[in-house]
């Protein structure tokens, strides 16, 4: 069975400040995806990580793919009260034919 | 394009009773995936159809069941429910989840209530 574990659980910082957030697995995948989730909504995608070492940013998001293709971290800069939310990886895996998720992390940007 | 739509939107039954939850995927996906999220136990992997066939079952007992339509709609039924089944239910739609970037687009769920 495949694990994703994200750390931290639980993360609450002041507007303007920068946080990372990390996601780790003893397993390897193919791809590596990033979503946020609202309250009472699906998670919405933010990106895809494919190669190792990748690194893509979105604005003030800056998503990185372990060498290995075992982990990534997401890097938000200057959080916004916006960026509030559930933020959850999923690692993809061709064999498997699904995507495994982690438990995900719970931002509270305060203004 | 439109979104994952995901009806109805939020139900509440009662011990004992069946629920169908229903799901229409994004035109030209033929992946659907469900998922169950509680609080304490995050997002738990249904199951998962393609062209009509599952491909993928997760851990959860017999009473949850689902099947796809030739226009990728997808339907997941709970039979006989249980309190512990409250919960999130969503639905996700890709191209394909058998390969290597597994873009998955979710709908908005259906948040049942057992009482």
């Amino acid at each position: 069975t495949q694990l994703l574990e994200q750390s931290p659980q639980f993360l609450s910082i002041q507007e303007g400040e920068n946080l990372t957030v990390y996601c780790n697995s003893s397993s390897v995948f193919s791809s590596l995806q990033w979503y946020r989730q609202e309250p009472g909504e699906g998670p919405v995608l933010l990106v895809t990580v494919v190669t190792g070492g990748e690194v893509k940013k979105l604005k003030r998001l800056t998503f990185q793919f372990g060498d290995a293709r075992k982990d990534s971290s997401l890097h938000i800069t200057a959080a916004q009260p916006g960026d509030t939310g559930l933020y959850l990886c999923a690692g993809a895996n061709t064999n498997a034919g699904k995507s495994t998720f982690g438990d995900g992390t719970t931002l509270t940007v305060k203004p | 394009k439109a979104g994952v739509t995901q009806t109805p939107r939020y139900l509440i039954k009662t011990r004992g009773q069946q629920v169908t939850l229903s799901c229409s995927p994004i035109s030209g996906h033929r992946s659907v995936s469900w998922y169950q999220q509680t609080p304490g136990q995050g997002l738990q992997f249904l199951f998962e159809y393609f062209s009509e066939t599952q491909r993928n079952k997760g851990n959860f007992p017999g009473r949850f069941s689902g099947r796809q339509f030739s226009n990728s709609r997808s339907e997941m039924n709970v039979s006989t429910l249980e309190l512990g089944d409250s919960a999130l239910y969503l639905c996700a739609s890709s191209l394909d989840s058998g390969t290597r970037v597994n873009e998955q687009f979710f709908g908005p769920g259906t948040r049942l209530t057992v009482l």
